[in-house]
């Protein structure tokens, strides 16, 4: 696509629910990257993937998040056991060859009552 | 590890004036690149601006440039005859170059510009 796609742009979920944030890169992106940014910061590395494996997933908080991209396309992250602390809104990033820019998504805002 | 310290938590500045918001980083990397993102609150990450660290001269694009002081590890972004529709989040972020797999971006804290009439 054009850009950066991300679904959905709001989830409201109870604590302790599992939720799935998708990023759909721009075409022809290889790699693609996961922010969390909460309120009044600046974004946080989760994942990075290059094609479909995780290149690097130090970023990730805990084994609750877990993310995937089994085609090297689509990406999908998956928080388990959701707590208030989740709250953020989640960014998704692509790009192509080395040197190249990043071009973000919207971004998923994820609010856990 | 990487890190970028922005400062100035918040700014002012009045239409067609210039101002610039400051940006400290701390690497070990020879190779590192860059960046300045604008962030309005509807939330996309719009990039502005890039200085790779072997680049001579300071980037510009447009009403932007960046002012790379490598020495003193800055890199300010200045901004020439503001307009209203500048008024935003602005981050500074650094990535590493041509390493095998760290190519993320490192993120500062940012700064809110608000213009004033």
């Amino acid at each position: 696509g054009a850009g950066v796609s991300q679904t959905p742009s709001n989830k409201v979920t109870e604590k302790g629910k599992y939720v799935e944030l998708r990023c759909d890169p721009i075409s022809g992106h290889t790699a693609l990257y996961w922010y969390r940014q909460s309120l009044g910061q600046g974004p946080e590395f989760l994942i990075y993937f290059q094609g479909t494996g995780a290149a690097d997933d130090s970023g990730l908080p805990n084994d609750r998040f877990f993310a995937v991209r089994p085609e090297g396309s689509v990406s999908t992250l998956k928080i388990q056991r959701t707590e208030r602390g989740d709250s953020a809104v989640y960014l998704c990033a692509s790009s192509g060859p080395a040197g190249s820019g990043y071009t973000f998504g919207s971004g998923t805002r994820l609010t856990v009552v | 590890a990487q890190k970028i310290t922005q400062t100035q938590p918040g700014m002012f500045v009045q239409e067609k004036e210039a101002v610039t918001l400051d940006c400290t980083y701390d690497t070990s990397d020879q190779s590192y690149g860059l960046f300045w993102y604008k962030q309005p609150s509807s939330g996309e990450m719009i990039f502005l601006i890039y200085q790779g660290s072997y680049d001579e001269q300071n980037a510009t694009e447009g009403r932007y440039s960046l002012n790379f002081q490598k020495a003193r590890k800055s890199a300010n972004l200045v901004i020439s005859a503001s307009q209203l529709g500048d008024s935003a989040m602005y981050f500074c972020a650094m990535r590493e170059l041509y390493t095998g797999t760290a190519s993320k971006l490192t993120f500062g804290t940012g700064t809110r510009l608000q213009v004033t009439l």
